[in-house]
């Protein structure tokens, strides 16, 4: 089983930039979502999904977008990128509610 | 607003040496506190699921246990290879989804020393 994957695995990006990080999961979870994590901030959500066409924002939204077109896709578009979405990205599925995620591999982005 | 704090932020600890690493919370309606691994350069790792206060866990040389406060990861006669960071993350409040409140601490970072 492959899990959760991610892509790309590194990214650097001029500002104003916008750009797709890939999220793909074979395990048939209903939930899935995005989180990035700051050197002294802990992982924040970013947005979430319950399942294919229903998403919604989590702690840090702003200048992200998603969509679930199916149950296995949930990728994260940046809009025109700031030097301030530099991070680590980490998609992650659950298979319900109060259940152990599974993360990816992560995704560093450098935005310039 | 809820929070989970961690401690100590960094730990370093001679191979065989046990210890425990703290995580204290503050939230409205736990619905389950969860601690993951994370290797450098790796996402999160699940290790456990506490549900209720004096819940306990065990996995090789982990045993995680719940208080109405805090939560400890307790690690005995570590290995150099259980050197990562260890996360803590409370699940909170009442919504139809969860996820919405999940929250993390920062890690602790765990360094076994041969």
């Amino acid at each position: 089983n492959a899990g959760v994957t991610q892509t790309p695995k590194f990214q650097v990006l001029k500002t104003g930039q916008s750009m797709t990080l890939q999220c793909a999961q074979d395990m048939n979870h209903e939930y899935m979502s995005w989180y990035r994590q700051d050197p002294g901030m802990g992982l924040r959500l970013i947005h979430y999904s319950v399942g294919a066409g229903i998403t919604d924002q989590g702690e840090v939204p702003n200048g992200y977008n998603v969509s679930r077109s199916t149950t296995e896709d949930f990728p994260l578009r940046l809009l025109s990128a700031a030097p301030s979405q530099t991070s680590v990205y980490f998609c992650a599925s659950n298979a319900g509610v109060i259940t152990e995620a599974f993360f990816g591999q992560g995704t560093r982005l450098t935005v310039v | 607003e809820d929070q989970v704090t961690q401690s100590p932020e960094a730990l370093r600890l001679q191979e065989g040496e046990s210890s425990s690493l703290n995580c204290s919370y503050t939230v409205s309606g736990l619905r389950g506190l969860f601690w993951y691994r994370q290797d450098p350069g790796k996402g999160p790792e699940f290790l456990f699921t506490l549900y209720s206060a004096g819940e306990e866990k065990e996995k090789e040389r982990l045993k995680a246990t719940l208080t109405k406060k805090e939560s400890f990861l307790h690690i005995t006669a570590p290995k150099p290879e259980d050197s990562a960071t260890y996360l803590c993350a409370v699940q909170a409040g009442r919504s139809n989804f969860g996820n919405e409140k999940l929250t993390f601490g920062t890690g602790t970072r765990l360094t076994i020393i041969p």
